[in-house]
C-alpha cells in the first residue's frame, strides 16, 4: 500500500523557472492539501482540494497553482521560482473532512 | 482563527521515563485532534486521531487526550524509548468538514540511552 507518494524527493532550481511537484495518492480520498513547512513557522496549508474538479487557497496561496483532474492526483504547480519559496513541501489526503489524515515523504525544494 | 501552541518546544530525557505532550488550542469547536510524528528529514506519521466526541484514544505505549472545555490535548508516552525521538505535532481542522489542518509547531523530543 504506497499510500501518499511525491516526486522528486529534493529539488533545486534557479529563480524564475517553473516546476511542478507531484503528489498521488492510491487510498481513493477526496481531500488533498498541500502545505509548507518552514523553520520557525510550521506547517502552513498552500491550497487543498474537496474532490476532482474543485480547488481552494489556502493561507499562503501566492505563487502556486494546483489542478485535480483526477481522484488520485494533486500537482502543485510553481509558475516563476522564488527564494521564499525555499522550503519543504508535503501533500496529504485524507477520506473525508473529519477522517485521519496522511501524509507523503515531502519534497526539499531550493530556490537560488 | 484557531491558534495552536506546543509546549515545551523541546524536551529531553533519559530513557524509560513517561513523559507528557501539551497541545492547546483557542477554539473549543473542533471536530478532531490528531498527533503526528516527525522524524528528521521525514514526512509526517499519523499516532492517534481523537474525534470531538471522545476524550482520549490509546496506541501501544500511547496515549491522547482531549479536553474541549479547557482547550488542552495531551499526549502521553510510556517507558520512553530512543526511538521515539522525534518531533511530535498536534493539529486540527481549520474549517467544518474540511480536513486541512492548522498545526502547532510540535514539541521536539530526544530520549538518551
Amino acid at each position: 500500500n504506497a499510500g501518499v507518494t511525491q516526486t522528486p524527493k529534493f529539488q533545486v532550481l534557479k529563480t524564475g523557472q517553473s516546476m511542478t511537484l507531484q503528489c498521488a495518492q492510491d487510498m481513493n480520498h477526496e481531500y488533498m492539501s498541500w502545505y509548507r513547512q518552514d523553520p520557525g513557522m510550521g506547517l502552513r496549508l498552500i491550497h487543498y482540494s474537496v474532490g476532482a474538479g474543485i480547488t481552494d487557497q489556502g493561507e499562503v496561496p501566492n505563487g502556486y497553482n494546483v489542478s485535480r483532474s483526477t481522484t488520485e492526483d494533486f500537482p502543485l504547480r510553481l509558475l516563476s521560482a522564488a527564494p521564499s519559496q525555499t522550503s519543504v513541501y508535503f501533500c496529504a489526503s485524507s477520506y473525508s473532512g473529519r477522517a485521519e489524515a496522511f501524509f507523503g515523504q515531502g519534497t526539499r525544494l531550493t530556490v537560488v | 482563527k484557531q491558534e495552536v501552541t506546543q509546549i515545551p518546544a523541546a524536551l529531553s530525557v533519559p530513557e524509560g521515563e513517561n513523559l507528557v505532550l501539551n497541545c492547546s488550542f483557542t477554539d473549543s469547536a473542533i471536530y478532531n485532534l490528531q498527533w503526528f510524528r516527525q522524524d528528521p528529514g521525514k514526512g509526517l506519521t499519523s499516532l492517534l486521531l481523537i474525534q470531538s466526541s471522545q476524550r482520549e484514544q490509546t496506541s501501544g505505549r500511547l496515549n491522547a487526550s482531549l479536553d474541549k472545555s479547557s482547550g488542552r490535548s495531551t499526549l502521553y508516552i510510556a517507558a520512553s524509548q530512543p526511538g521515539d525521538s522525534a518531533t511530535y505535532l498536534c493539529a486540527f481542522p481549520m474549517n467544518s468538514g474540511y480536513s486541512t489542518l492548522t498545526f502547532g509547531k510540535g514539541t521536539m523530543l530526544l530520549v538518551s540511552p
